[in-house]
Formats: C-alpha cells, sequence, structure tokens
C-alpha cells in the first residue's frame, strides 16, 4: 500500500520570505503522479502544483516550485515570496498510474504566514 | 472555467437517518470520486466510480454506503443509517483520465455532514 508522510504538522514563514514543507511518499510503483493541494479556511481543495514521476525536471507554478528527489522519494514544495493569503493547510498526494487513480493523501501541514 | 458543485453545503442529519449528498462532476471527465475529512484530520479516500460501477473502495466504505449516477450528471452518495462518527466533510472529485492528462482530480467544494 501506498503511504505518503508529512513530518511537519504546522510551519510559520514571515511574509515575503521562503518556506520549504516537506513530503516522503512510499511505492514500488515506476509510474506515479505527485500533488501538492491546499486548503484555506473555506475548506475547498485547491491543486497548487503537480509531478509525473517519469519528469525529471521540477515542476514550478509562479511562486509555487518542488524539489523531487526521486531515488529518496521525496517531494517538497517551496513557496517563495510568501504571501497572507498563502496560509492554510497544504497536503502532499500521490496517484498510482494504471490503478483507479485515487488519491493517497498525506497528514498535512499548516502553514501560517506572519506578517 | 468547468468546476464541480456539491449539494447542500451543510447537512445536519439525526443519527439512523438517510441522507443523500450529491455532486455535478465536470461534464466531460469520466472518473468520479468520494473522500472524507474528518475535522482535523487528513483526507480519505472512499470511493471510484467509473463507466457506471464502483472500481475502488476503502474499507470505509462499508455497506451503509452506497453510490450512482442516476442520470448523465449527477453522482450520489447516500449514508444509509448515519452514525456520529459520519460527521465530516465529504468532497465529490472527478478527472479526465485520458492519455494526456495528469490525473489530475478537480474538488468540489465539499458537503459538511453533522450528524447529532
Amino acid at each position: 500500500a501506498q503511504t505518503v508522510t508529512q513530518s511537519q504538522p504546522e510551519m510559520s514563514v514571515q511574509e515575503a520570505e521562503t518556506v520549504t514543507l516537506s513530503c516522503t511518499y512510499d511505492t514500488s510503483e515506476s509510474d506515479y503522479y505527485l500533488f501538492w493541494y491546499k486548503q484555506p479556511p473555506s475548506r475547498q481543495m485547491i491543486l497548487v502544483i503537480r509531478q509525473e514521476a517519469y519528469k525529471q525536471q521540477n515542476a514550478t507554478e509562479n511562486r509555487f516550485s518542488v524539489n523531487f528527489q526521486k531515488a529518496a522519494k521525496s517531494f517538497s514544495l517551496k513557496i517563495s515570496d510568501s504571501q497572507l493569503g498563502d496560509a492554510a493547510m497544504y497536503f502532499c498526494a500521490q496517484i498510482i498510474g494504471g490503478s483507479n487513480y485515487k488519491l493517497t493523501f498525506g497528514k498535512g501541514t499548516l502553514l501560517t504566514v506572519n506578517p | 472555467e468547468p468546476e464541480v458543485t456539491q449539494t447542500p453545503s451543510h447537512q445536519v442529519t439525526q443519527m439512523g437517518q438517510e441522507v443523500i449528498l450529491r455532486c455535478v462532476p465536470i461534464s466531460n471527465h469520466l472518473y468520479f470520486y468520494w473522500y472524507r475529512q474528518i475535522l482535523g484530520q487528513k483526507v480519505e479516500f472512499l470511493v471510484s466510480f467509473y463507466n457506471n460501477e464502483i472500481s475502488e473502495k476503502s474499507e470505509i466504505f462499508d455497506d451503509q454506503f452506497s453510490v450512482e449516477r442516476p442520470d448523465g450528471s449527477n453522482f450520489t452518495l447516500k449514508i444509509r443509517s448515519t452514525k456520529l462518527e459520519d460527521s465530516a466533510m465529504y468532497f465529490c472529485a472527478s478527472s479526465d483520465v485520458s492519455g494526456h492528462s495528469s490525473y489530475e482530480q478537480y474538488f468540489g467544494p465539499g458537503t459538511r455532514l453533522t450528524v447529532t
């Protein structure tokens, strides 16, 4: 069974600074996809960024980027120039390709952004 | 931009009652999912649905749960006899799993179910 681990229950960052959220995963499959979802207080699940395991290049979406270390099974999220609106719970998640495509989530990291 | 919608946003029910949570997935999507998030905990997979049948279900999805796609647009989750521990946020999601997709799942805003 696949597992996703987020070892940081809470993190904080100063506005305009950079923060990195950690995630590790465990799968023996070679075809998989990794995601970071943001959940603000409204509890809506918002996709932040995705990474295909077969791509060596780290995904980037504006101020959000990932550090995908396939051998270490690590998938961290870096938020640059943090903004107050980035404050939320962040979930790391994985899909195994060729399966029924269910998302397996980590327990989440609560990010606080201090003004 | 197309989006997944869910109704109601909040449902309060008494223990033992039946509830139906409704979802309208994105129209050209083929896979549909229900997830559950108990307050303060992680999001858990309940069930996936494809080609008018369940493709996978978790151990949480026992006989009290059922899903249905009664028409071409709605996707419902029925809980037959609710328990206190069913209180949670229920998310519907859909995806277009094609050869060129990234398996991205689009989530609805959720239905908060409170069982009293």
